[in-house]
């Protein structure tokens, strides 16, 4: 089956405790995003990767890092968390433009700052 | 600014009811989506559209791409409770890839039975 698996789906952690929240696809997509989700603001963008080794910066990159160093795998980082980033984080693949395939999206992970 | 903006932001109907939801850019773009959300989880791909003039059904929800390829609208027939979510507008403003998509802030739809 086709699917984007996250982990954790849920996480409450301190203020300062590095964490990874984790992101696998199993369809050979070339393109992978993370997003967080936040009342009143939608989704934003926060990384996006085009291939392996391949990463850029989505509307709101601070305090997040990321990592392509396989197809299948795109982590989030966040090296020391603060209350600012409690929020629900998607992680989505897809192929490139053109193909004319969807956006495949993960269950979410929500994750609370203290 | 918000670069894609949906309307309403929310929406409740009655059972039966038609509605529709609009998503319009100040941009062009190069391909719409569009996606379903039940509260807290993930996104639900429904139809993409990529060329101006462009309409797709699938069930009862038709979507279309107007000719200026700057505005979408979602329109739903016989509402039914399981239409019941949030519905996104995603949008490549770029021309590269779904790697890019700016989202709307969604409209939520409440069906009352």
């Amino acid at each position: 089956e086709a699917q984007v698996t996250q982990n954790p789906r849920y996480l409450i952690t301190v203020t300062g405790k590095k964490l990874t929240v984790t992101c696998s696809q199993n369809m050979n997509h070339e393109y992978m995003s993370w997003y967080r989700q936040d009342p009143g603001l939608g989704l934003r963008q926060i990384y996006y990767s085009m291939n392996v080794e391949v990463t850029d910066k989505g509307d709101v990159p601070e305090g997040y890092k990321v990592s392509r160093k396989e197809k299948r795998n795109f982590p989030l980082i966040l090296e020391s968390p603060s209350p600012n980033q409690t929020s629900l984080y998607f992680c989505a693949s897809s192929q490139p433009y053109g193909r004319n395939t969807e956006a495949f999206f993960g269950q979410g992970t929500r994750l609370t700052v203290v | 600014s918000q670069e894609l903006e949906q309307s309403p932001q929310s929406l409740i109907v009655q059972e039966g009811k038609n509605l529709t939801i609009n998503c319009t850019s100040s941009k062009t773009l190069y391909g719409l989506y569009w996606y379903k959300q039940k509260y807290g989880e993930g996104l639900i791909f429904l139809m993409m559209l990529q060329k101006g003039g462009e309409e797709k059904s699938h069930e009862k929800i038709t979507a279309k791409l107007d000719e200026k390829k700057q505005q979408s609208s979602l329109h739903i027939t016989a509402s039914q409770p399981s239409h019941a979510g949030i519905y996104l507008c995603g949008a490549d403003m770029l021309g590269g890839s779904q790697g890019n998509l700016i989202f709307g802030k969604g409209t939520k739809l409440s069906v009352k039975p």
